[in-house]
């Protein structure tokens, strides 16, 4: 296994479009998760998915944000409506929680920029 | 609510020692991780600590004290390559056991 794949790596779109990014987890991690990060912060909690259900979601997650993970392996993240302040790096993680560390595994992320 | 606090930015030099603190405030507590981070790039894990007390893993080690809120991160024998942002995360069992990250540590290693 590769390690956690996010495609695309960057996109560029005008205000109002919509984009969706996908991860594709570590094959045998149950747990996924989407972070967002700006420049000099640290990752934000978005969401998160065990299995194909979607156990969390933050205050940050507007309605113009919706994830998916519809067979528990590969997820989308969707964003409506682009506003100016979504630009970011959207990352993916996953994890194994087995009573182990259950670190979490990034991918390298999408960078997202909205003109 | 949760809290983690961490310095912003940090210097050390080339094969001096580094310590990074780490503060939270969470509901719960279930390990405290640190990640490092270089420039452009994905957090990558360092090390785990989930009772009290020092966890060295080669040159780098990690404290615990979860009476106090508190965790270190020491970096030995430093070298330019560690220069990097440094994440103190928190798994909170009373938010579904996910993962919260502090803003980090953007660590300069100077020769």
């Amino acid at each position: 296994d590769t390690g956690v794949s996010q495609d695309p790596r960057h996109k560029i779109t005008k205000r109002g479009q919509n984009v969706t990014f996908r991860c594709d987890p570590i094959s045998e991690h149950n747990r996924l998760y989407w972070y967002r990060q700006t420049l000099g912060q640290g990752p934000e909690f978005l969401t998160y998915f065990q299995n194909e259900a979607q156990l969390e979601k933050s205050r940050l997650l507007s309605d113009r944000f919706s994830a998916e993970r519809p067979k528990g392996s590969f997820s989308t993240l969707e964003i409506q409506r682009t506003e100016q302040g979504d630009s970011a790096m959207y990352l993916c993680a996953s994890s194994q929680f087995s009573g182990d560390t259950g670190e979490l595994f990034f991918g390298e992320g999408s960078r997202l920029t909205v003109l | 609510g949760q809290n983690i606090d961490q310095p912003t930015e940090m210097t050390a030099t080339e094969g001096a020692i580094v310590q990074i603190n780490c503060t939270y405030q969470t509901s719960g507590f279930n390990g405290l991780f640190w990640y490092q981070q270089h420039a452009g790039e994905a957090p990558t894990f360092l090390s785990y600590n989930v009772l009290d007390g020092l966890e060295e893993k080669g040159r780098f080690s990690s404290f615990l004290s979860r009476s106090k809120g508190y965790s270190y991160l020491l970096l030995k024998e430093l070298q330019m390559k560690d220069s990097a942002s440094y994440l103190c995360a928190v798994r909170d069992p009373y938010n579904n056991n996910d993962m919260r990250f502090g803003a980090g540590t953007r660590l300069t290693v100077k020769p």
